[in-house]
């Protein structure tokens, strides 16, 4: 059974960056039938998408965020990372991470999701 | 375009169907995919590719999709059915496109 678990700050000072680590258990994060995403909900709205990765390295993002988006993978520790930039209140959001379906672009799993709050 | 338009609610009574739309430019040649979240939850799949039913969903989500737009339909709906529910495709822009999401009351 394929799991994954976000894990990083709660609370980011405006203007820092946000850092995130999804560690995935149960599948290789080196498959090479997925991407592994990140995708965000601010608080009573709806989602997201944020970007994601291959295994190899290659990300795409969204360009609304893209050029305050790094997104990074550690295949040996099964990891996948997010750091968003210049962060503002509006960044408050549940941040979730998911295996992606290259060929069919379903997302499935999903974590269970880390609140972050922008706040000084 | 980057946009998925979904109706923001949509009321229904048990034991009667559900249906859900999405639409958005060229939908029907694209793969549709439709997400369930209840409360303080996480999503989970219930629709891939249209209309393909993931393990361990009930046969009662089915889904459908036809030139612009693609429906998600709860036949027999349960109370348990009662969540918000998001369409998402592939985009030449954005890659992953979420819909604006639905809120189902069963009442």
């Amino acid at each position: 059974q394929v799991q994954l678990q976000e894990s990083g700050p709660g609370l980011v000072k405006p203007s820092q960056t946000l850092s995130l680590t999804c560690t995935v258990s149960g599948a290789s994060i080196s498959s090479g039938d997925y991407y592994w995403s990140w995708i965000r909900q601010p608080p009573g709205k709806g989602l997201e998408w944020i970007g994601y990765i291959y295994y190899s390295g290659s990300t795409y993002s969204n360009p609304s965020l893209k050029s305050r988006v790094t997104i990074s993978v550690d295949t040996s520790k099964n990891q996948f990372s997010l750091k968003l930039s210049s962060v503002t209140a509006a960044d408050t959001a549940v941040y979730y991470c998911a295996r992606d379906a290259v060929a069919t672009s379903n997302i499935d799993p999903w974590g269970q999701g880390t609140l972050v709050t922008v706040s000084s | 375009s980057s946009e998925l338009t979904q109706p923001p609610s949509v009321s229904v009574s048990p034991g009667q169907t559900a249906s859900i739309t999405c639409s958005g430019d060229k939908l029907g040649v694209k793969y549709v995919c439709w997400y369930q979240q209840k409360p303080g939850q996480s999503p989970v799949l219930v629709i891939y590719q249209n209309a393909k039913r993931p393990s361990g969903i009930p046969e009662r989500f089915s889904g459908s999709s036809s030139g612009n737009t693609a429906t998600l339909t709860i036949s027999g709906t349960q109370t348990m059915d009662e969540a918000d529910y998001y369409c998402q495709a592939w985009d030449s822009s954005t890659a992953r496109v979420f819909g604006t999401g639905t809120k189902v009351t069963v009442l």
